[in-house]
């Protein structure tokens, strides 16, 4: 069993709709957990980090469920230039330098 | 800007060959990362650094080795090239473990490896 489990899609959606993607961990210990970002044959970027209360930037929403071990990321209002990949990403331990992440989620926003 | 290069975009290699790849970055960051990356498999960690002369292994080491001779310098060296190891190797750099420094890495642009 991955221990980052993501939807890979693609999701497929207009301009202007809200999707959604959530991702499951399977180590209860996970402490940190964020979603990347990856352009097309580009390296992965951080878009934001996912704190326990939710957090908003923009028109991105994170949030955290860490009793059914699931984060979730919803875009409103999309644009043509959030068509990426999607990683969620977990750091297990504060003890662990390493970051695990999913295999990614693809959204490809349509005109 | 944080930078992080790698030394190829592409690179064909043939079975048997040894393979160097090298990553180089610029903002003086303690801990350094080599990932591959696979349709449907997602970055997985091959090893990473914590400091100079320091490795620990990831998830996936075997037929890998490392070396941190300098800071800014993080090589991954494929011994004996095999065709399972053509893929997309990504290095990353992140600063130490004060401040949250651990939960943003920097990526480089990444090197398609093709072992014929």
């Amino acid at each position: 069993r991955k221990e980052v489990e993501q939807d890979p899609g693609p999701f497929n959606v207009p301009e202007g709709a809200t999707v959604a993607f959530n991702c499951t961990y399977s180590n209860s210990a996970s402490q940190s957990f964020f979603w990347y970002r990856q352009d097309c044959r580009k390296e992965p970027k951080l878009l934001m980090s996912v704190y326990s209360s939710g957090n908003e930037d923009g028109r991105f929403t994170a949030q955290l469920n860490r009793a059914s071990q699931y984060i979730s990321l919803l875009i409103r209002d999309s644009k043509l230039s959030d068509s990426a990949t999607y990683l969620c990403v977990v750091r297990e331990d504060t003890g662990r330098r390493a970051l695990t992440f999913g295999s990614g989620t693809r959204l490809q926003v349509q005109p | 800007d944080v930078k992080v290069t790698q030394s190829s975009r592409y690179l064909v290699k043939r079975t048997g060959e040894k393979v160097f790849l090298e990553c180089v970055q610029d903002m003086d960051h303690e801990n350094m990362f080599w990932y591959r990356q696979d349709p449907g498999l997602g970055l997985r960690l091959i090893y990473f650094s914590y400091d100079v002369k320091m490795k620990e292994k990831g998830d996936i080491p075997e037929g890998y080795s490392v070396s941190r001779e300098k800071k800014e310098r993080f090589s991954l060296i494929l011994e004996s090239a095999s065709t399972n190891q053509t893929s997309m190797y990504l290095c990353a750099s992140s600063p130490s473990s004060l401040a949250g420094g651990l939960n943003e890495q920097f990526f480089g642009p990444g090197t398609r490896l093709t072992v014929l």
